[in-house]
């Protein structure tokens, strides 16, 4: 099945502790990106990857990393967590290309304390 | 002006009504258009793209007019089911395959 994975799904954690969320993609996509979704602000880009070892910055990417050492995987790291990074995050993904549909994971809700 | 704006709604329709939103956005030189669907808490589902000669799925038309920059989703005969929050996105300036999201138009359709 086609699909995109994050792990964990979710996660209550304290201010200062390093942290990954995982994301996965089998459907062989060049383009993946994080976002992070806070009521009233709406679907915020993190960052984004075009490809391996090619990533940028989006709209909110402070206190923030991101690797793509592998097409299929785009782990998002949380260095030093604070708690207005509580929020629920998504991954997507999506071929390069027109149209370029974007498919996302089911959701990461983080809460940092 | 934001790049990407939506009528957050509610709006509240009886089953089997009509309903239509738009979404407005800033980037002339856009050229992709979509509308997801999103359900709470839930990941965002694309509904359909939006084609400049517009196109529509069953019950639901999506248009896209380029004179006033805004996308139109209408959906017919409303189900209980579509209620949902409903997402535009349009790629972004200067970077082709990023997307910028509206917040969203919250519908609730009712028995």
């Amino acid at each position: 099945e086609a699909q995109v994975t994050q792990n964990p799904r979710y996660l209550i954690t304290v201010t200062g502790k390093k942290l990954t969320v995982t994301c996965s993609q089998n459907m062989n996509h060049e383009y993946m990106s994080w976002y992070r979704q806070d009521p009233g602000l709406g679907l915020r880009q993190i960052y984004y990857s075009m490809n391996v070892e090619v990533t940028d910055k989006g709209d909110v990417p402070e206190g923030y990393k991101v690797s793509r050492k592998e097409k299929r995987n785009f782990p998002l790291i949380l260095e030093s967590p604070s708690p207005n990074q509580t929020s629920l995050y998504f991954c997507a993904s999506s071929f390069v290309g027109q149209p370029y549909e974007q498919y996302f994971g089911p959701g990461t809700r983080l809460t940092v304390t | 002006r934001k790049e990407v704006e939506q009528d957050p709604g509610p709006f509240n329709v009886p089953e089997g009504a009509t309903v239509a939103f738009n979404c407005t956005y800033s980037n002339s030189a856009s050229q992709s258009f979509f509308w997801y669907r999103q359900d709470c808490r839930k990941e965002p589902k694309l509904l359909m793209s939006v084609y400049s000669s517009g196109n529509e799925d069953g019950r639901f038309t999506a248009q896209l007019n380029r004179a006033s920059q805004y996308i139109s989703l209408l959906i017919r005969d409303s189900k209980l089911s579509d209620s949902a929050t409903y997402l535009c996105a349009v790629n972004k300036r200067n970077s082709g395959y990023a997307l910028n999201f509206g917040k969203g138009t919250s519908l609730l359709v009712t028995p």
